[in-house]
This record gives structure tokens, C-alpha cells and sequence, in this order.
């Protein structure tokens, strides 16, 4: 059983370019999540999806797309990279049903902006 | 909106002994989830232990128990015999209980554990 998995793993983006982060999971989750990690302030919520075709801004969304055409695929979009968005990036999903409560994480995309 | 503190950026402690993590959290809320999460050097999210806000016993997983004290917003890890393998980051994150809609953790900063053999 995968869980969460997410591709790619490192990635080094020159200021302007973009790329997509791909986040799949096996679990039939309806909630799908993006967070970035910067030291010293945890883990931030950027985007997040209640269901296919569904997506709606976390904590810290400018910067970034999100696009859920796949009930088990969340992307995450950087339509010009700055170095600013150089972070650690988290996807998660979690059950829709009241009770199931534990989110669980990919292993995170470093992503470096020179 | 909710915030969770997490005061101490790092810590250390002998192998075998007691740690104790601290966190606080803000909320208007009554009926909530707290959690700790481990991440080892591996960067894997790792649930250690949760707590249910309406459940008055502490959680406890083996060597990790929790101090929740609710009226003082206060949500501490206690590792007991600590091991090499605890060495890690820990969050203490916080989650509404909703029936529908999306499980938003709100994390804290985070405790750098050290363990000393």
C-alpha cells in the first residue's frame, strides 16, 4: 500500500520558471492537502480539496495553483517561481467520515529557487 | 483563528530519561483534536499520539503520554525512556472537530529532540 506518495522528491527552479508538484494517493480520500515547512514556523497550509474538482485557499495561497481533476491526484502549481517559495512542500490526505481523523503525509518535495 | 505555540525550538536529553515537549494552543472552540507528530531525518510525518478535547483521560502509546489541561490550553509530550531513535522534529497540531468539510491541522513550530547516548 503506497498511502501518499509524491513526485518529485528534490527540484531546483531558476527565479520565473514553473513546475508542478503531483501528489497521488492509493486510500480513496475525498481531502486532499499542500503544505509548505520553513524552519521555524511548522507547517503552513497553502491549498486544500474537499473533493474532485473541488480546491480552496489554506493559510498561505498566493504564489500557487492547485488543480483537482482526479479524485486521487492533487497538484500543486508554481507559475513563477521565487525564491521565496524555496521550502519543503507536504501533500496529505484524509477521510471525509466524522471519527477518521489522522492526516496522513507524503514523504515532501524540497524545492530550492535560485 | 486557532494558533498552536510551541516554545522550546530545541531540546535534549539523555538516553533513558524523561523528556517533556510543550505546547499551547488558542481556540474558541470546545470540541477539537490536538495531535504530536514525529519527523525524523527521513521527513516522513509520523502521528505519534492524538487527544480528543472532550475525553477528560490523558492519551497514552506506549512511552509517549500526553498533559492535556484544556482550561489553560496546554498540550505537552512526555517521552519516558528515551531512545536513539526518538531523535526527531516534533509538531503539535491542532484540528476542529467537524463533521463535513476539510481536516485542517494548524501546526506549531516545532522541537528539535536531541537524545545524548
Amino acid at each position: 500500500n503506497a498511502g501518499v506518495t509524491q513526485t518529485p522528491k528534490f527540484r531546483v527552479l531558476k527565479t520565473g520558471q514553473s513546475m508542478t508538484l503531483l501528489c497521488a494517493q492509493d486510500m480513496n480520500h475525498e481531502y486532499m492537502y499542500w503544505y509548505r515547512q520553513d524552519p521555524g514556523m511548522g507547517l503552513r497550509l497553502i491549498h486544500y480539496s474537499v473533493g474532485e474538482g473541488t480546491t480552496a485557499k489554506g493559510e498561505v495561497p498566493d504564489g500557487y495553483n492547485v488543480s483537482r481533476l482526479k479524485k486521487q491526484n492533487f497538484l500543486l502549481g508554481l507559475e513563477s517561481a521565487a525564491p521565496s517559495q524555496t521550502s519543503v512542500y507536504f501533500c496529505a490526505s484524509s477521510y471525509e467520515a466524522a471519527g477518521s481523523h489522522e492526516a496522513f503525509f507524503g514523504q515532501g518535495t524540497r524545492l530550492t529557487v535560485v | 483563528a486557532q494558533t498552536v505555540t510551541q516554545s522550546q525550538p530545541e531540546m535534549s536529553v539523555q538516553e533513558a530519561e524523561t523528556v517533556t515537549l510543550s505546547c499551547t494552543y488558542d481556540t474558541s472552540e470546545s470540541d477539537y483534536y490536538l495531535f504530536w507528530y514525529k519527523q525524523p531525518p527521513s521527513r516522513q510525518m509520523i502521528l505519534v499520539i492524538r487527544q480528543e478535547a472532550y475525553k477528560q483521560q490523558n492519551a497514552t502509546e506506549n512511552r509517549f503520554s500526553v498533559n492535556f489541561q484544556k482550561a489553560a490550553k496546554s498540550f505537552s509530550l512526555k517521552i519516558s525512556d528515551s531512545q536513539l531513535g526518538d531523535a526527531a522534529m516534533y509538531f503539535c497540531a491542532y484540528r476542529n472537530n467537524i463533521i463535513q468539510g476539510a481536516q485542517k491541522l494548524v501546526f506549531g513550530q516545532g522541537t528539535r529532540l536531541t537524545i545524548n547516548p
